[in-house]
């Protein structure tokens, strides 16, 4: 199976911050990446789907990049809701693997 | 509007079985692939298990393979999850959610149903 890998952890920022959170794949997945944010008791929420494509009626503020192996989500100016859980999710090949989350919390 | 309604769950013992359910609304059930995706209380996310639009190709999980089917009817448009011999280590909430394109990513979730495994 493709292991994915995120990082950081946990991450704390400020309103208004920009950050970028990163997910690593075992082994090349081309473009097949998505992104889901996740709210304490929410279903996962589409964010970004074939590495960089924004899903419809998501802010611009997200975006997505990368291709291969590695893999980023970044959050431009930080708005109070986006503080929640972020995976990403490859779709290569099933298993369709997730990677461990990121918490994104408020500083 | 697409609305995605998981079913089914509750308190089992280990070795018992249970049957989840998803009922699918508000978009064309029959041409979507289908997935099963888990939450361990306070872990992260974890596909359990995919079916095509037509059933006709079904994937599985290693930790469940074997012990679970995943199965729908598209005449009553809704998803099935049928667990046997549950382990304490399935305790989770249990999403069903709406495949794009077929391709493993989901556009669309349920808002899950919790299987407690306890004796």
């Amino acid at each position: 199976d493709i292991q994915m890998t995120q990082s950081p952890s946990t991450l704390s920022a400020s309103v208004g911050d920009t950050v970028t959170i990163t997910c690593r794949a075992s082994q090349s997945i081309s473009s097949w990446l998505a992104w889901y944010q996740q709210k304490p008791g929410k279903a996962p929420y589409l964010l970004i789907y074939k590495a960089s494509g924004l899903e419809s009626g998501v802010p611009s503020r997200f975006s997505g990049s990368g291709s291969g192996t590695e893999f980023t989500l970044t959050i431009s100016s930080l708005q109070p809701d986006d503080f929640a859980t972020y995976y990403c999710q490859q779709y290569n090949s099933y298993s369709y693997t997730f990677g461990q989350g990121t918490k994104l919390e408020i500083k | 509007e697409v609305q995605l309604v998981a079913s089914g769950g509750g308190l089992v013992q280990p070795g018992k079985s249970l049957r989840l359910s998803c009922a699918a609304s508000g978009f064309t059930f029959s041409s979507y692939a289908m997935n099963w995706v888990r939450q361990a209380p306070g872990k992260g996310l974890e596909w359990v298990s995919y079916i095509s639009s037509s059933s006709s190709t079904i994937y599985y999980a290693d930790s469940v393979k074997g012990r679970f089917t995943i199965s729908r009817d598209n005449a009553k448009r809704s998803l099935y999850l049928q667990m046997n011999s549950l382990r304490d280590e399935d305790t989770a909430v249990y999403y069903c959610a709406r495949d794009r394109q077929s391709s493993g990513y989901n556009d669309y979730w349920g808002q899950g149903t919790l299987v407690t495994v306890s004796s």
